[in-house]
């Protein structure tokens, strides 16, 4: 089955700072989707970004797609303690039934 | 509130028990899917339903069963097949490609 996978898989930044994460996937998609897991807790959506889009923004987050290097990378500006949280994206293949597929993930500490 | 509801939140399993593991949601939504969590490795999908009393395996189903009788509710039972069971366990539920997740089930072997 298909899989984002994110890099790096751990990420620590001082708060303020400004922290970028990157998911690659294989196949063609329709969209790509961006979730947070804060410790010991299930995942909650961020923000979705369709393959006709090249970049999407939402509060401090900030999604760009490039379909032709089959990537994806999620900013967080002026990052805060309470963004620390594993951040996971989420790609589903195009045509047929869309099932959801998480990469490992990206551990975000942001340290106040 | 709407929402998905796993329970219960901690699970501890005998060798050799089955245990059931229960998620309801009042979303209304059609399609459910059930997670395993391991550390470092992920979500790695273990079955899924798109419609009542239907379901399909996903990439690890051996050692787990399901079933799907009702729209609201989508049970997995945790079989002693399944030989290392001790995860964090996710049910999602979907809302177009969006994905609505319970707080999960710790299950724990003793």
């Amino acid at each position: 089955s298909q899989q984002g996978e994110e890099d790096p898989q751990a990420l620590s930044i001082q708060e303020g700072e400004n922290a970028t994460m990157n998911c690659s996937y294989k196949t063609s998609i329709n969209n790509l989707q961006w979730y947070r897991q804060n410790s010991g807790r299930g995942l909650v959506h961020l923000i979705l970004i369709r393959s006709n889009e090249r970049e999407k923004h939402s509060g401090r987050l900030r999604v760009t797609l490039d379909t032709s290097k089959k990537s994806s990378s999620l900013l967080i500006t002026a990052s805060r303690a309470a963004d620390t949280a594993s951040y996971f994206c989420a790609t589903g293949a195009s045509g047929g039934s869309y099932i959801p597929t998480f990469g490992r993930g990206t551990s975000l500490i942001v340290h106040p | 509130d709407g929402g998905i509801t796993q329970s219960p939140k901690y699970l501890f399993r005998k060798e050799g028990q089955n245990v059931t593991l229960s998620c309801e949601q009042n979303l209304n939504h059609d399609a459910m899917y059930w997670y395993r969590q391991d550390p470092g490795q992920g979500l790695r999908l273990i079955y899924y339903s798109q419609i009542v009393n239907d379901f399909q395996k996903g990439d690890i189903a051996e050692g787990y069963s399901v079933s799907r009788e009702k729209k609201e509710s989508f049970p997995l039972t945790v079989t002693s097949a399944q030989k290392n069971p001790t995860a964090f366990y996710l049910c999602a539920s979907m809302r177009s490609t969006e994905a609505f997740f319970g707080q999960g089930t710790r299950l724990t072997v003793v």
